[in-house]
């Protein structure tokens, strides 16, 4: 079984630009999350998708992310403007339904400077 | 107070110990718990997964949950220097997962 893919591995960008990630589930997996992983922090989820819906934005910052997931399968999670403090690791992570296990991609590490 | 809290460490260790790693929680809705590992610059990956209170056994790998003390820990018997990773706690209770902090831990061989 493939893995959960991200693209691209490494981002280093200005403050103040924008960014971009991309994120393909496992085949199937109904239930898609974007989570922010900060430098010595557990993951903090940021936005969930069941197929193409929202279920819960309620952590996304809306002045400045957006996500979306196109057709229930592929994800993009935009940032902007960056800021210094959006450094991190972004993962995604895929489930087959919303009680299921995770299955994580290796994330996308973006630099702010 | 976090939902979740767990020791940061780092934890150092020589090869054949024993490892006991816990985190405690506050949210009562909380059923499902999870403990990850993450290697360096990896995603996490689900290493055991147990419903409601009891012990739940893989190799060797114990995870045990106290749903009265809202605590969950988890045992590494044996250890080994490829079990050196991040272990990162999470829980649920059908809602997105909610992780801890993650503790660093070392085996030295």
């Amino acid at each position: 079984e493939a893995g959960v893919a991200q693209s691209p591995r490494y981002k280093i960008i200005e403050k103040r630009q924008s960014v971009a990630f991309w994120c393909n589930p496992i085949s199937g997996h109904a239930t898609l999350y974007w989570y922010q992983q900060i430098l010595g922090q557990g993951p903090k989820l940021l936005i969930q998708f069941q197929n193409n819906g929202v279920v819960d934005d309620s952590q996304l910052p809306k002045d400045r992310f957006s996500a979306e997931r196109l057709k229930g399968v592929d994800s993009t999670l935009k940032i902007q403007p960056a800021k210094l403090e959006d450094s991190a690791v972004y993962l995604c992570a895929s489930s087959l339904d919303l009680a299921g296990g995770y299955t994580f991609g290796s994330g996308t590490r973006l630099t702010v400077v | 107070q976090k939902e979740v809290e767990q020791d940061p460490g780092p934890l150092s260790v020589p090869e054949g110990a024993i490892v006991s790693l816990n985190c405690t929680y506050s949210n009562s809705a909380f059923q499902y718990f999870m403990w990850y590992r993450q290697y360096s610059r990896k995603g996490p990956e689900l290493l055991m997964y147990t419903y409601s209170s009891g012990n739940k056994e893989d190799g060797r790998f114990t995870a045990q949950v106290d749903k009265s003390s809202k605590y969950i820990s988890l045992f590494i018997r044996d250890s080994q220097p490829s079990d050196s990773a991040t272990y990162l706690c999470a829980m649920t209770g059908n809602t997105p997962l909610v992780f801890g902090k993650g503790t660093r831990l070392s085996v030295i061989a």
